[in-house]
């Protein structure tokens, strides 16, 4: 099986603008999680999608949004960059349907820099 | 709420030598507990995780981890280490009912030859 992709791989910005990744899950995983990781708070959850609803929502400010798709697909947005927002996005999927947490597998992740 | 704690930052050992990484976590319920490794420009893979069941715990690469309740532990282990090792190691933590996981500040392992 394919594993998760992510794209772009990376981004460079600027403060305020907008910006959205993407992110494709294993092929029969409906859970999609972001995370964001930088060297100051390391890694965070964002938000877990499934089934094209949000079922999991981490402590970010409202800047930070998501979707997903009818095929699983989920994409992330931020809104209003600021510098803070530099980091490694990352993207993970599970075959979790009752919400457990058993496998997630990561993608490589989008590396974002804000200038 | 959950957390986990990894002491130390960085750690050291030689190729060969045994390699223990710490992790304490604090969970209001029983825990699933994961520990990830991530190399330089790439995603994090699963090394091994506990979910119930038997508290020791096989992974990948000859990896291993034991729950200890009454320690609020879970440290990996492994019998001799070897350079392709070398990498940044996460232990983290989620809840049943919960899908996200809540992960530990991270220990770079450094194996010196």
């Amino acid at each position: 099986k394919a594993g998760v992709t992510q794209t772009p791989r990376y981004l460079i910005k600027t403060r305020g603008q907008q910006v959205t990744l993407s992110c494709s899950p294993i092929s029969g995983h409906r859970s999609v999680s972001w995370y964001q990781q930088t060297p100051g708070q390391g890694l965070q959850f964002l938000f877990e999608y499934f089934s094209e609803t949000q079922r999991n929502k981490g402590n970010f400010p409202g800047r930070f949004s998501g979707r997903q798709f009818s095929n699983s697909r989920s994409e992330m947005n931020v809104s209003t960059l600021e510098l803070g927002d530099s980091a490694l996005y990352l993207c993970a999927s599970s075959f979790s349907t009752s919400g457990n947490s058993y496998e997630q597998y990561f993608g490589p992740g989008t590396r974002l820099t804000v200038t | 709420a959950q957390s986990v704690t990894q002491l130390g930052s960085h750690v050291s050992v030689s190729e060969g030598a045994l390699v223990l990484l710490r992790c304490n976590y604090s969970s209001s319920v029983p825990p699933y507990l994961f520990w990830y490794v991530q190399y330089p420009n790439q995603g994090l893979q699963l090394l091994l995780k506990y979910t119930t069941g038997a508290t020791l715990v096989k992974g990948i690469n000859g990896f291993e981890a034991e729950f200890k309740k009454s320690e609020t532990s879970f440290h990996l282990t492994k019998p001799s280490a070897h350079m392709s090792d070398a990498a940044e190691y996460f232990c983290a933590v989620s809840v049943p009912g919960a899908n996200n996981l809540f992960f530990g500040t991270g220990t770079r392992l450094t194996v010196i030859p």
